[in-house]
């Protein structure tokens, strides 16, 4: 059964102080991890799909990159307005294009 | 503001109710997904229908049931409700072929009470 484990589950972080989430997976074949963004109350937002090891994708103060297990999301520089719960979640062989989530990383960014 | 259209955004129903949620998918997207997400739990897949056909069933309760009528449209209706059913509904929709993203609605919340 594929599996996604988020860490840490809370990160609080002051403005300018850069800092990384861990996104560890087990899956039948990697067919893409996803990353998205989730504010409170409000559906789930895409950043990034990565589709093999070694892949990276950039967007604003955001670099996501991939190895055979993991996961990161860097954050480089954070504003208050990053902050919210990161997801991630995988797609492999198992389902068709059926997503499954880790529980998040709850991102607070000070001023 | 993805293309994903739910509705209604909030419900209020009492146990022992059926309701239906609503979702329409970005223009041009065939595939359709519903999601649960609890206060205690993450993002639970129940369900995928992709032009008009269930494709993948996630842990949906036999109390839920889904379609996906001609124009695309998805609807859940959720019957016997329990206290426990209380959670945030999110529909998704992916474009056609594989290895495309999912976006999602912006949810709808349902409390039983």
């Amino acid at each position: 059964e594929d599996q996604v484990t988020q860490s840490p589950e809370a990160l609080r972080l002051q403005e300018g102080e850069s800092s990384s989430l861990n996104c560890s997976y087990t899956v039948s074949g990697l067919r893409g991890l996803f990353w998205y963004r989730q504010d409170p109350g409000k559906g789930p937002e895409f950043l990034f799909t990565l589709y093999s090891a070694g892949e990276e994708k950039e967007k604003e103060r955001l670099k996501a990159t991939l190895t055979k297990k993991e996961s990161f999301l860097h954050i480089t520089a954070p504003k208050p307005e990053d902050s919210a719960t990161y997801l991630c979640a995988v797609w492999g062989n198992t389902g068709f294009q059926k997503l499954v989530f880790g529980t998040g990383t709850r991102l607070l960014v000070s001023p | 503001d993805s293309g994903v259209t739910q509705t209604p955004k909030h419900l209020i129903t009492a146990t022992g109710q059926r309701v239906t949620l609503r979702c329409s998918p970005r223009s041009g997207d065939l595939s359709v997904y519903w999601y649960q997400q609890s206060l205690d739990q993450g993002l639970q897949f129940l369900i995928q229908y992709y032009n008009g056909e269930e494709r993948a069933k996630g842990n949906i309760l036999e109390r839920f049931s889904a379609q996906q009528f001609p124009d695309l449209h998805s609807e859940l209706n959720l019957s016997s409700l329990e206290l426990g059913d209380s959670a945030l509904y999110f529909c998704a929709s992916s474009a056609p072929g594989g290895s495309t993203e999912a976006f999602f609605g912006q949810g709808t919340r349902l409390t039983v009470v």
